[in-house]
């Protein structure tokens, strides 16, 4: 079964702490996202990359960065996390010229920043 | 960007068929309509997409007008598991890298 893994279910950090949110896909997708979901707000797109090494700003980049070193990896990287920063975050991948595929998310990190 | 415009809320009874509309008013010719799903604490989950005709698949039916300014989602015979948050999204961007947008979507409350 083709999944999009994110390494933590739960995650407390604090304040200034630097943060790494870890997503794998199996499916050999190019592309991929970073999402943070909020109460009221929807989701709303804070990077994504469309092959290894490259990276695009979404929405909602400020205070974030990300990484794709390997196709199958996408690290969303919180260099000095803030309160507002604590959401829910999801990963997704897709594949290139994917008019005709959806995309698949993963099941979610819920950061809580204190 | 094209944008959606989805109703806040819709009750469905456990059996019936649950139909969910959309607006997408100034949606251009190469965009495709894709509806999702999140059911609570879960990430979103694909359902169907389509472009100008009508899609059919194990989970719904998108119906597309001719105009392609309006769509609606059908769930055959809605069961309680189906309650979730529904989402249209027209795809932005060029086909190969488009992005996906979403807005607040319709939460469909199936009842017993």
């Amino acid at each position: 079964d083709v999944k999009v893994t994110q390494s933590s279910r739960y995650l407390v950090k604090r304040t200034g702490e630097k943060v790494f949110l870890e997503c794998v896909q199996d499916m050999d997708h190019e592309n991929m996202f970073w999402y943070r979901q909020d109460p009221g707000l929807g989701l709303r797109l804070i990077y994504f990359s469309y092959d290894v090494k490259m990276k695009e700003k979404g929405d909602i980049p400020e205070g974030y960065s990300v990484s794709r070193e390997k196709k199958e990896r996408f690290s969303l990287i919180l260099e000095s996390a803030s309160t507002n920063q604590t959401s829910m975050y999801l990963c997704a991948s897709s594949r290139t010229g994917a008019a005709n595929y959806g995309y698949t998310f993963g099941s979610g990190t819920r950061l809580t920043v204190v | 960007d094209a944008k959606t415009t989805q109703p806040t809320s819709m009750d469905c009874a456990e059996g019936r068929a649950a139909n969910l509309p959309c607006n997408h008013s100034t949606i251009s010719g190469n965009e495709y309509v894709y509806w999702y799903r999140q059911i609570h604490s879960q990430g979103p989950q694909y359902i169907i997409h389509g472009l100008k005709n009508n899609e059919t698949n194990e989970m719904a039916s998108l119906i597309i007008t001719e105009d392609r300014k309006s769509s609606t989602l059908i769930l055959p015979h809605a069961t309680l598991r189906d309650t979730a948050v529904y989402y249209c999204i027209v795809r932005v961007g060029s086909s190969n890298t488009g992005k996906l947008i979403f807005g607040q979507g319709t939460t469909l409350q199936v009842k017993p």
